[in-house]
């Protein structure tokens, strides 16, 4: 069975530091794997995405996400935190439905930054 | 500008109510989804459809109601038996090519029980 698990419901880091968002997931195949990032009262917004090819992926905004299957992770990172970084950030992973595929979302990480 | 619209951004519910969300989409998607989000927690699919005039029940069926009349259209409804509807609704789209695409995600509308 596929599942997520985010590791920190809450992360707070200072603006200009490094950001680490933690996610494991479990899956019976080779899955695909997203993060998305949602602002107060928005929708969710594609940050990255990951689907079998290079392991180590870059999104928007300088976020970047590296797949280590041994592991079984795919964490969030970004060099340097933004104020506009502050939002909720959600790590899902795919599986097959019918002819369509369903996503599974971790509950979410708060991320916080400090001025 | 293509994208999803939900409207309206919030709705008020009294008891016994049936209220109806709107979606719309103008990416020529033929998959479109409902999803509920409570507080602290990620999103529970409601219901999906894949193409016009088809759709299935998601994890958190019971008490919703949709249609697929139209490729642009997926409004939900949330009947009188859904006990605790308040929460805040998502409606996204996909295109259907075999894999697992990105899907899209509309503002939302958050739902509220008078």
């Amino acid at each position: 069975a596929q599942s997520v698990t985010q590791l920190d419901s809450h992360v707070s880091v200072s603006e200009g530091t490094p950001v680490l968002l933690r996610c494991n997931y479990s899956s019976s195949y080779s899955p695909s794997l997203f993060w998305y990032v949602q602002h107060p009262n928005k929708g969710l917004q594609l940050l990255l995405k990951y689907t079998s090819a290079a392991t180590l992926v870059k999104g928007i905004n300088g976020f970047e996400a590296e797949f280590k299957k041994s592991e079984t992770s795919f964490h969030l990172t970004k060099p340097s935190a933004h104020m506009s970084d502050a939002a909720e950030y959600f790590c899902v992973v795919t599986y097959a439905m019918d002819s369509s595929y369903k996503l599974i979302f971790g509950s979410g990480t708060r991320l916080l930054v400090r001025p | 500008d293509g994208g999803i619209t939900q409207s309206p951004k919030y709705l008020f519910r009294k008891e016994g109510q049936n209220v109806t969300l709107s979606c719309e989409q103008n990416l020529n998607h033929d998959a479109m989804y409902w999803y509920r989000q409570d507080p602290g927690q990620g999103l529970r699919l409601i219901y999906y459809s894949q193409i016009v005039n088809d759709f299935q029940k998601g994890d958190i069926a019971e008490g919703y109601s949709v249609s697929r009349e139209k490729k642009e259209s997926f409004p939900l409804t949330v009947t009188s038996a859904q006990k605790n509807p308040t929460a805040f609704y998502l409606c996204a789209s996909s295109p259907q090519t075999g894999g697992a695409e990105t899907q899209y995600f509309g503002p939302g509308t958050r739902l509220l029980v008078l």
